[in-house]
Formats: C-alpha cells, sequence, structure tokens
C-alpha cells in the first residue's frame, strides 16, 4: 500500500516551454502532497504544500507564478513549470499524506519516483 | 525552528559489517522521526518512524532506529550490511500535520 507515483519520470524540453508533472497517490486518498525540489549532491527543498480543493502554500523564495499547482482531486495534484529555464533543471520529487490514516500516521509521506527534468 | 543535522556527509562500510547512521534533531515539541533510503536517480523509500512509545524502532529491510530524548538522536542501525544497502540516507522531523525538514543525507558506500 500506499504508493505514489509520478509521471513522466524524465522530461526534455527547450527554454521557454511549459512542463506539466503529474503526481499521483494510487491506493490512498490524499488531501495534502507536497512538492520537493532536489539538487544534486543535496538534500529535499520542499517547494510547496498541495491541498485538495484549495490554493497551494508555496515555501519563501518560491515563485508561484512559475510553478503553478493544482490539486483538482484526492489523488492527484500537478506541478507546472511555466516558461522553463535551464536553471529549473532539478529533480522534483512529489510526496503525499494518506488522509485517512488516523493519528500520527497521517503526518507520513509516501514519495513518488521523482522527475527529472532538463531544459535545453 | 525545526532541523535536522547528519553529521556524516558519507560513510564507508564492509559488507557484513555493521552500520549506525547519526542523525540529530531540534524541535521545539514531541517529535515525529522518520528515515528515509534513496536510490540514485529514485524517490524516497520510508525505512521506519517514530511517534511515540517504544524507543528502539524496527523498519523495513533489517534497519532500526533508537530515539534518545536526551541526546536528541534518532540515530539509524544495522547490524550486517548488505551491497544493495549503498544509497542516500535522510533523516526528517516533523509532527503535528507540521511539514517534514530533512537532514542533508548521508551516503553509504559498501565496499567489498
Amino acid at each position: 500500500g500506499a504508493v505514489v507515483s509520478q509521471h513522466p519520470s524524465r522530461v526534455i524540453c527547450k527554454s521557454g516551454t511549459s512542463v506539466k508533472i503529474e503526481c499521483r497517490s494510487l491506493d490512498f486518498q490524499a488531501t495534502t502532497m507536497f512538492w520537493y525540489r532536489q539538487f544534486p549532491k543535496k538534500s529535499l527543498m520542499l517547494m510547496a504544500t498541495s491541498n485538495e480543493g484549495s490554493k497551494a502554500t508555496y515555501e519563501q523564495g518560491v515563485e508561484k507564478d512559475k510553478f503553478l499547482i493544482n490539486h483538482a482531486s484526492l489523488t492527484l495534484s500537478t506541478l507546472t513549470v511555466t516558461s522553463a529555464h535551464p536553471e529549473d533543471s532539478s529533480f522534483y520529487i512529489c510526496s503525499a499524506r494518506d488522509s485517512l490514516a488516523g493519528g500520527p500516521a497521517t503526518d507520513t509521506q509516501y514519495f513518488g519516483p521523482g522527475t527529472r527534468l532538463t531544459v535545453l | 525552528a525545526q532541523s535536522v543535522t547528519q553529521p556524516d556527509i558519507h560513510i564507508t562500510v564492509s559488507e557484513g559489517a555493521s552500520l549506525e547512521l547519526r542523525c540529530n534533531y531540534s524541535y521545539g515539541a514531541t517529535p515525529y522521526l522518520f528515515w528515509y533510503v534513496q536510490s540514485p536517480g529514485q524517490g524516497l523509500q520510508l525505512l521506519l518512524k517514530y511517534f511515540s512509545g517504544d524507543t528502539l524502532v524496527q523498519g523495513i529491510k533489517g534497519f532500526e532506529a533508537e530515539f534518545k530524548r536526551s541526546q536528541s538522536s534518532f540515530n539509524l542501525r544495522k547490524p550486517s550490511v548488505h551491497w544493495s544497502d549503498a544509497a542516500e540516507y535522510f533523516c526528517a522531523v516533523g509532527g503535528g500535520y507540521s511539514t517534514l525538514t530533512f537532514g542533508k543525507g548521508t551516503m553509504l558506500l559498501v565496499s567489498p
């Protein structure tokens, strides 16, 4: 149980184009999902908290107009990198909490396999 | 503010030897603590978690961790390392529906 998928696993795009990354919880409901960015040899940096049916909460320094997040259902959140540039190249990872786990178990985050974005 | 320190950037262990990865945290309340493992180019897999109760927590793949409140530590251990354990290990702290804060990770290398 508690499987999270991401699609695509890797994407290469031209500078100036937009890229959409999907994050799905396959066997549980997730009212809250998270989007992280990971640089080489670095830890995970939380970009935003995605809340089903409401606006995402962005961390300080993350441009909300550049990284659009939509969480339209209990099992799907999308991250769209708009007008991508080479400096946006990175490994993007999503995670999800099981909304129905109950108690502190709800705090457990299950991670997707990540998406490698390369902007040329 | 919550924080996690993993003092070892990388560790090399011989296959079959024991392993201990260190993790120290700072958190204002009772922490929820996690260890995740990441293989190259992959997402994070949850190894184990501590919420409350028994301070020695058993996880998957033969890993365990011990919560020591007096030392603000949550070290990960394994009695006998396998070559397939080579990966990056992240300690994280959170709680009460708050976001997780991750350490910078420890890269485990396993020598033959």
